[in-house]
Formats: structure tokens, C-alpha cells, sequence
């Protein structure tokens, strides 16, 4: 079965402060794809970032950077320099080859204070 | 850039009353879904469309929830008999069909409240 574990149910920083959110997963399947979305405080989701699992290279976006691990079934993201539009809830998702889906994990709200 | 709307906004209605979600997926995908999130809690899968036909269900989705995709462009959710706790936002999404790994993109959410 599926599961996407997200431990860190908030975390407060102070502008400019590194974060790193965690995401843990579990997949019987060897394909499988883990996604990001933010989730702002006027409640859309958007996409961030997508990662296949036979792709284990570590990827940076400006400020995000994500850090995917197979061997801990780790797909942690971390926003480097945090700033107050970075508030939101972050989910981390999984999906596999031939079942559509998306599974959630239940979020961490990440408040930046200035 | 294209965007998947979803109206209305926010529905409020009677426990018991059927209600309608619309969705205007982004127009060259094929995969539709709808999602939803009870207030501060995580996003559940509800239902997956492709090819003018249900693909997977969740067990959320019960004989109370249908879809249908009455033209090209509409893709709505319905619920014949609302109840209490089916109060929650739902989220609408589409992705096109150049694979599994291709995201999901979301529309901005209906909030329903039942009263």
C-alpha cells in the first residue's frame, strides 16, 4: 500500500532562515513518482516539483532545493533564505505507474515570521 | 498559462440537498480527478476519470457521488444527498497523457458547507 509521511506537523523560522520539510514514503512498486504542492493561505494547490524514482538526481530551483534518497525513502525539500510569502502548508505526494492517483500526506505548515 | 477553474467558490446548502461541483479542466488534458480536504486535514483522492469512464475510486466515493463530463470542456461532481460531513473543500484537478509522472495541476477549490 501507499503512505506519504510528512512528521513535521508545523515549523516556525525567522525570514532568512534555511528549512528543510521532511517526506518519508512507502511504495510496493519500483516505479513510482513523488511530487510537492504548496498549499498558501488562500487555500489553491500548486505544483512545485515532480521526481520519477529512477531519477535520483538532486535538483535546485532558485531558493527550493529537494533531496531525493531511495535508500530512506526520503524525498525532503528545502527552501534556502525562507521569506513571508513562503508561509504555506506543504504537501508531499506520491503516485504510481498505472494507479492515478495522488496520495497526500497530511502537510507541514511552515510560518515565516519577519 | 493555462488553469483548471472551478466554480462556484463556495457552496453553502442543506443537509440533504443534492449539489452540483463544476470543473473546467485545462483543455488538452485527458485525466481528470477530483480530490478533497476536510478542513486542516490532508488531500483524499475521490475518483478518477479517463476515456468517459471512471478509472479508480476511493472508498469515499459511494453510491452518493457521480461524475460526468456532460461536454468537452465541463467535469462535474455530484452529490445526490448531502450530508454534514461531507462538508469540506473540493479540488478539481486534470493532467495530460504524457505519462503518469506528468502532475497534476488543481483548480482553486469549491468550498462546500453543510448546514
Amino acid at each position: 500500500a501507499q503512505k506519504v509521511t510528512q512528521a513535521q506537523t508545523e515549523i516556525s523560522v525567522v525570514e532568512k532562515e534555511d528549512v528543510t520539510l521532511d517526506c518519508v514514503y512507502e511504495t510496493r512498486d519500483t516505479t513510482y513518482y513523488l511530487f510537492w504542492y504548496k498549499q498558501p493561505p488562500s487555500g489553491e494547490l500548486v505544483f512545485l516539483i515532480r521526481r520519477n524514482s529512477f531519477d535520483e538526481q538532486n535538483e535546485i530551483s532558485g531558493r527550493y532545493s529537494w533531496n531525493f534518497q531511495k535508500s530512506t525513502s526520503s524525498f525532503n525539500f528545502t527552501i534556502t533564505a525562507s521569506q513571508v510569502v513562503d508561509s504555506a502548508v506543504y504537501f508531499c505526494a506520491l503516485s504510481e505507474v498505472g494507479i492515478q492517483k495522488l496520495v497526500f500526506g497530511t502537510g507541514t505548515r511552515l510560518l515565516v515570521s519577519p | 498559462e493555462p488553469e483548471v477553474t472551478q466554480t462556484p467558490s463556495h457552496q453553502v446548502t442543506q443537509m440533504g440537498q443534492e449539489v452540483i461541483l463544476r470543473c473546467v479542466p485545462i483543455s488538452n488534458h485527458l485525466y481528470f480527478y477530483w480530490y478533497r480536504q476536510i478542513l486542516g486535514q490532508k488531500v483524499e483522492f475521490l475518483v478518477s476519470f479517463y476515456n468517459n469512464e471512471i478509472s479508480e475510486k476511493s472508498e469515499i466515493f459511494d453510491d452518493q457521488f457521480s461524475v460526468e463530463r456532460p461536454d468537452g470542456s465541463n467535469f462535474t461532481l455530484k452529490i445526490r444527498s448531502t450530508k454534514l460531513e461531507d462538508s469540506a473543500m473540493y479540488f478539481c484537478a486534470s493532467r495530460n497523457d504524457h505519462g503518469a509522472n506528468q502532475p497534476q495541476h488543481f483548480g482553486d477549490g469549491t468550498r462546500l458547507s453543510i448546514l
